[in-house]
This record gives C-alpha cells, structure tokens and sequence, in this order.
C-alpha cells in the first residue's frame, strides 16, 4: 500500500532555509505518471499549494513562493524534497507532501497525503 | 486571503442533510474541476470528491459533488457525529501562468 511520510527539522530560524524530505513507500516514484506535491497549513488556516514535481524533472510551483522554493527528486531513494529560503515567521506551518495522480492540471487533485510535519520558524 | 471562498462554518443534526458551498471564478472553478477534501481534528487531508463529482473509493455516497458556472457544492446526507470536520474546496487557476488554488475551509459541526 502506497504510503507517504515526511520528515525534517521542526525548528528554523528566520532567513535559513526549511528542507524538508518526503519518502514514498509501497511503490515506485518513478513507476507511473504522477506528479508529487508539496501543501502546506499554518495553524488555525487553510490549505496553500507550493508546488509538484514529476520525476522527469518537471516541475512547477505557486508564483507567490516560487522564487524561494526548490522541489528535487531523489529516485534512488524514492523520495522528494522541497527546500524554501529564506524563510520567515510566516512559513510557520505543517507541511504535507501528497501524490497527484493524473500528471495534469485538468483534473488537478491529490489522492493520498503523508500526515504532515510541523516546521516552526523562530529565533 | 484563500482564491477560493468557502462559509467558515456550517452545522447539522444527525440525519440532517448539509450543504457546503465554494465560490470562485471564471479562471478556476468556470474553468477547471473542483475538488473536495475532509480533515478531521489533527489529521491529514483526505480527499472526498474529485473531478466535481467523483467518489475515490471507499467514500461512502452519503457524500457528493456538484458544478454550476464558478461555483461548487459538497453535500452531505444522512449527517454522522464523524462527520464533524473541516472541508476544503480546491481547483486549478489559470492565472498567474497557473497555480492549484484552495479554499479557507469550513468547519462541520454536528449538533
């Protein structure tokens, strides 16, 4: 059963940069025409997109973020990354990567979501 | 500020029949698919609804999804104490060289 989980620091202080690390089990990132993305969702708020990557290397990402953000595949080990920088009290949020199964943006939708980290940024 | 624009609550009795609204506009609900997720108390998304009114499997078909113009709707039928969640609405948005657009969520109290 396919199964994504996040990981990475809790704790980021402002202008360094958020890394963190997602970890798909139960199948292969490579083995299908999904994209993987990155949400996120500051405490008490609604869900914000950040970005999605195929393995082929194609990616894109929201244009409020997308000057601070990098999302990387690694399918030696299954895994993406997002890296945003710098980063300010307002990236406080928890973070989930999740699987976009159609590799398109017509229909756009995530159908299995890691549980989340929290990535707090403060002195 | 969320592009797309969702009550934030809404509230039923078990039984009850509810209704949860998401409004946008012609750059993304007039012009792409809607979908829906549930997030219960501390946990991860999940998605409901995809494609306006498709059903993943396992979603029970209590609940459903609707499409008219630059404006979805999530219904929920016979309403359960689990039910008590936060929806989300989502679409893509052709604008700004496109961007996946989510709504601010609708907290789902059972009464």
């Amino acid at each position: 059963q396919l199964q994504l989980q996040e990981s990475g620091p809790g704790l980021v202080k402002p202008s360094e940069t958020l890394s963190l690390t997602c970890t798909v089990s139960g199948d292969s990132i490579t083995g299908s025409s999904s994209f993987w993305g990155w949400i996120r969702q500051p405490p008490g708020k609604g869900l914000e997109w950040i970005g999605s990557i195929h393995y082929g290397v194609t990616t894109y990402s929201s244009p409020s973020l997308k000057s601070r953000v990098t999302i990387s595949v690694d399918t030696s080990k299954n895994q993406f990354s997002l890296n945003l920088t710098p980063v300010t009290a307002a990236d406080t949020a928890v973070y989930y990567c999740a699987r976009d199964p159609t590799g398109d943006t017509r229909p756009w939708y995530f159908d299995l979501w890691g549980r989340g980290t929290l990535v707090t940024v403060s002195s | 500020q969320s592009v797309l624009t969702q009550p934030p609550s809404a509230s039923g009795t078990p039984g009850q029949r509810v209704t949860i609204y998401c409004s946008g506009s012609s750059s993304n609900i007039g012009s792409n698919s809607v979908s829906w997720y549930q997030q219960l108390p501390g946990t991860a998304p999940k998605l409901l609804i995809h494609s306006n009114t498709q059903r993943p499997s396992g979603v029970p078909d209590r609940f459903s999804g609707s499409k008219s113009g630059t404006s979805a709707s999530l219904a929920i039928s016979g309403l359960q104490s689990e039910d008590e969640a936060d929806y989300h609405c989502a679409s893509w948005d052709d604008s700004l060289n496109g961007r996946g657009v989510f709504g601010g969520g609708t907290k789902l109290t059972v009464l």
